[in-house]
This record gives C-alpha cells, sequence and structure tokens, in this order.
C-alpha cells in the first residue's frame, strides 16, 4: 500500500486555468505538508496542517489554496495558472509538524503551464 | 538568511570507485541536518539525521559526517543502485519562531556498472 499518494501524476494546462493535486495519506500521521520543486532542483515549503488546521504558510501567492477536509487528506487547488507555477508539487506527511526524521513524500505531480 | 549548498552538483563514478558529497550550511541553532535519497520521479527518501558536530551516522555504503559548517555523505565502493540524486536539508529555529527546514539543490550521482 502506498503511504503517501498524490494525483495526477502529471498535470498539463493552459495559463489562467484552475486545477487540483489531491493527496491522501495512510500512516495514520498528523501533519501534512505541500512542497514545490521547481526547475532548479530547490524543495520548498509551501504549506503545513496539523490535524485539519494551517500552520505554516510560506509566502505563497493566494491563488494557491489548500484544503484539509480530514486528518488524512491535503489538497492544493491553484487558481489562475502562470507560467511560473510549472514545477514539482510534492506531497508528505508526518507524525508531528516539521519532524524531519520522519517525513514522508508522494511520489510528486509534474504541473506544466504552457 | 539560512543557506545550504550542495557540491558538487552532479557525480559520476566508476563502480565500486568511492567519493563524499558535501553540504556545506549557515544556519545559527542548528536543530538538525538530514540527508534524503530521491530517485527520479519520485519524492525524497529519509536516510540519516545528524544533530551536533562530530556526530557520524552509517548505512550500508552511505556513511553521514557533521561537522559545525557542513555535512558529507560518504559512499564506499558504491552500486549502480546507489545512483540517485542526494538531498540534504538543514533545520534551525527561524526569525518567526518556526522551524522550517531548508534544503539544498542536491548531488546528481551516477555510479556506472
Amino acid at each position: 500500500d502506498t503511504a503517501v499518494s498524490q494525483t495526477p501524476k502529471y498535470l498539463v494546462t493552459q495559463m489562467g486555468n484552475d486545477k487540483s493535486i489531491k493527496c491522501e495519506q495512510n500512516l495514520g500521521h498528523d501533519t501534512m505538508y505541500w512542497y514545490k520543486q521547481d526547475s532548479k532542483k530547490f524543495l520548498k515549503i509551501m504549506f503545513s496542517y496539523n490535524n485539519k488546521e494551517l500552520i505554516i504558510n510560506e509566502t505563497v501567492p493566494n491563488r494557491f489554496s489548500p484544503k484539509s477536509p480530514d486528518k488524512a487528506h491535503l489538497n492544493l487547488h491553484i487558481n489562475s495558472l502562470e507560467l511560473g507555477d510549472s514545477a514539482v508539487y510534492f506531497c508528505a506527511s508526518s507524525v508531528r509538524d516539521m519532524d524531519l526524521k520522519k517525513l514522508f513524500f508522494g511520489s510528486g505531480t509534474q504541473l506544466s503551464v504552457l | 538568511e539560512d543557506q545550504v549548498t550542495q557540491s558538487p552538483e552532479a557525480l559520476r563514478l566508476q563502480e565500486g570507485e568511492s567519493s563524499s558529497l558535501n553540504c556545506s550550511y549557515t544556519v545559527s541553532g542548528l536543530r538538525g541536518l538530514f540527508w534524503y535519497r530521491q530517485d527520479p520521479g519520485k519524492g525524497p527518501e529519509f536516510l540519516f539525521t545528524l544533530y551536533s558536530a562530530g556526530e557520524e551516522k552509517e548505512k550500508e555504503r552511505l556513511k553521514a559526517t557533521l561537522t559545525k559548517k557542513e555535512s558529507f555523505l560518504h559512499i564506499t565502493a558504491p552500486k549502480p543502485e546507489d545512483s540517485a540524486t542526494y538531498l540534504c536539508a538543514v533545520q534551525a529555529l527561524s526569525s518567526g519562531g518556526s522551524y522550517i527546514p531548508t534544503f539544498g539543490r542536491g548531488t546528481s550521482l551516477i555510479v556506472h556498472p
């Protein structure tokens, strides 16, 4: 069973569109995250949710809106997509907030904005 | 601002040719330094945590060491299956009072048979 699963794996869309990425974890973790890995391979945290509550929002444009219906799910909705949003987006989870020892990542969603 | 620099960006080795990857950092109040392995098309996978200068951790052909300014990931007699990107991350108390991690760009390792 996949611990952290996210869909879709690939997402190709036009500028200005709205898209969503879904994430689910079956590890029973309390904290979930969205990370962005840009073309230069830098991995940066975007959001952190602990028990469905937003903990960290790292100066991400408000076109990005995370939603956590329950502690096993954290979805990312992006409005009015821009070229610069092209990147790989990783969902992750951990037992406790910012516990990098036990941080489990999904396989990523490669977003290409044309 | 916290900085994490990994070198080299890319490394090609022959099978059995030992080498080291470097992660240098400039943070105050280091909480931990973490090494991850990332395979193509996959998310990073945790390898090691180091907390204080002088600490070492080992796993199979990998050994991670830490000084006050940098960490090394030593690869002894690598095999083709060690080919991956190795990411370093540091965690320190930020001015905002949180422990947001800072990742390096990674070293892409290719081991030829």
